[in-house]
């Protein structure tokens, strides 16, 4: 079967606060990022990304800052619901040689308490 | 509006028994990737054609392969699974590699008896 997989950092908030999950990424040269949420059993789905030339982006109740200088990310949610719950994951576009691909963060395991 | 689709969504084969599993698409996207998702760890990429090029990561087991027989679809095919070969493995496109969003279908979740 599987092999047992790494334990997920966790995110408990209580339903109606705000979430900031955060993620470090490796590469200084990376210069596009996207942060993807996965419910159980799903594949990710896009929520927001966010080019180098911005600091901040905002969407619908989520919003991305992005702080070069110490390659961090993070992802902030407004007025978290149950419906938020599921893991998190950064992804930046990294070059790969002659093509470029998507490298993944570990993920957050964000769980909203009603 | 299903824009990428995978079949079957859960797949039971027995080890050494070779599976294929598909991905279609609907977005006309260049790009198809296929990843490798086992629990509580982020997707790995396994390889992803532009066009008709194949594009291989260096630490994709040779009993993996793929085919793109035309734009809207792919296959991954697993020669002899093993039993760490269960795992979700994804499907994504996208409409180039650089600075593009990748777009993921629903997975499907392989059982190696």
């Amino acid at each position: 079967g599987e092999s047992v997989g790494l334990h997920l950092p966790t995110l408990s908030v209580q339903e109606g606060d705000n979430s900031i999950i955060n993620c470090a990424y490796s590469n200084s040269a990376s210069d596009y990022f996207i942060w993807y949420k996965q419910e159980s059993g799903k594949g990710p789905q896009f929520i927001i990304d966010i080019r180098s030339n911005m600091d901040k982006r905002q969407g619908q109740r989520v919003t991305v800052l992005l702080n070069k200088t110490v390659k961090h990310l993070s992802l902030q949610i407004a007025a978290t619901q149950p419906g938020d719950s599921a893991v998190y994951f950064c992804a930046e576009n990294t070059s790969g040689g002659s093509n470029y691909k998507l490298t993944f963060g570990k993920g957050t395991l964000l769980t909203v308490n009603p | 509006d299903a824009m990428v689709i995978q079949n079957p969504r859960y797949q039971v084969t027995q080890f050494g028994k070779p599976v294929t599993l598909s991905c279609s698409q609907t977005l006309n996207h260049n790009v198809m990737y296929w990843y490798q998702q086992k629990s509580s760890q982020a997707p790995k990429l396994l390889f992803h054609y532009y066009d008709k090029d194949f594009n291989n990561e260096a630490d994709t087991p040779d009993n993996f392969q793929s085919r793109r027989p035309n734009t809207s679809f792919c296959f991954l095919d697993i020669r002899s699974p093993g039993l760490g070969d269960a795992a979700m493995y994804l499907c994504a496109t996208s409409r180039d590699w650089y600075q593009e969003t990748q777009y993921f279908g629903p997975g499907t979740r392989l059982l190696v008896l």
